[in-house]
């Protein structure tokens, strides 16, 4: 069954704390993306990948870390850096850059 | 840079009417459209995908329409139910990046 799924769902992290998002997909897609929404906002990118270990900065880079060491997974990291964490984050993948894009079900990260 | 804009920013319909949402885009140099549906706290889901070189795409109850000179885009709902009522969302792919709009939020009233 194809897809791609995110973990953890719900994800808390106290302030000075680096939290990771796990990204996989079995697809077999060479393209995943990392998004941000927040209410009243249109997604946001914060960084994506076109291959192996290769990714570039999106919109909203800053605060934010990516690997890309496996076609299939694409973590997320979320440093002490970035001042306004507390959102919904989503993670897609396509076949190749600008072509169909499909979603994992999310992560919602709130700081406490 | 593309700017999405999606009007209106909520709907409620009653069950078994017919309805359009809009999605409009400032550079007409697209590569393709994206329609997507959110439920509360999940994921977005494809609906239909307009390559630039389409003007339209149908899968079941749902027709997208492309007019990429005025920059416009249509999703046509046949029949509403209330299990159709999610956020709606458009995404265009310019510039080698996709642009998303804010959605219409749909409610389908039985």
């Amino acid at each position: 069954d194809g897809g791609i799924t995110q973990s953890p769902k719900y994800l808390f992290r106290k302030e000075g704390q680096n939290v990771t998002l796990s990204c996989e997909q079995n697809l077999n897609h060479d393209a995943m993306y990392w998004y941000r929404q927040d209410p009243g906002q249109g997604l946001r990118l914060i960084y994506y990948s076109q291959i192996v270990n290769d990714f570039q900065k999106g919109d909203i880079a800053e605060g934010y870390s990516v690997s890309r060491e496996k076609k299939e997974s694409f973590p997320l990291t979320v440093t002490s850096a970035q001042k306004n964490p507390t959102a919904f984050y989503l993670c897609a993948s396509s076949t190749s850059r600008v072509n169909e894009q499909f979603f994992g079900p999310g992560t919602r990260l709130t700081v406490l | 840079k593309q700017e999405v804009t999606q009007i209106p920013a909520a709907l409620s319909v009653p069950e078994g009417e017919n309805l359009v949402l809009n999605c409009s885009f400032t550079d007409s140099a697209i590569y393709n459209l994206q329609w997507f549906r959110q439920d509360p706290g999940k994921g977005l889901t494809s609906l239909l995908l307009i390559q630039s070189s389409q003007r339209e795409q149908t899968s079941g109850r749902l027709n997208a329409s492309l007019d990429k000179s005025s920059g416009r885009s249509t999703l046509y709902i046949a029949a509403s139910q209330p299990g159709d009522s999610a956020t709606y969302l458009c995404a265009v792919a310019s510039m080698s990046q996709f642009y998303f709009g804010t959605g219409t939020s749909l409610t389908v009233i039985p």
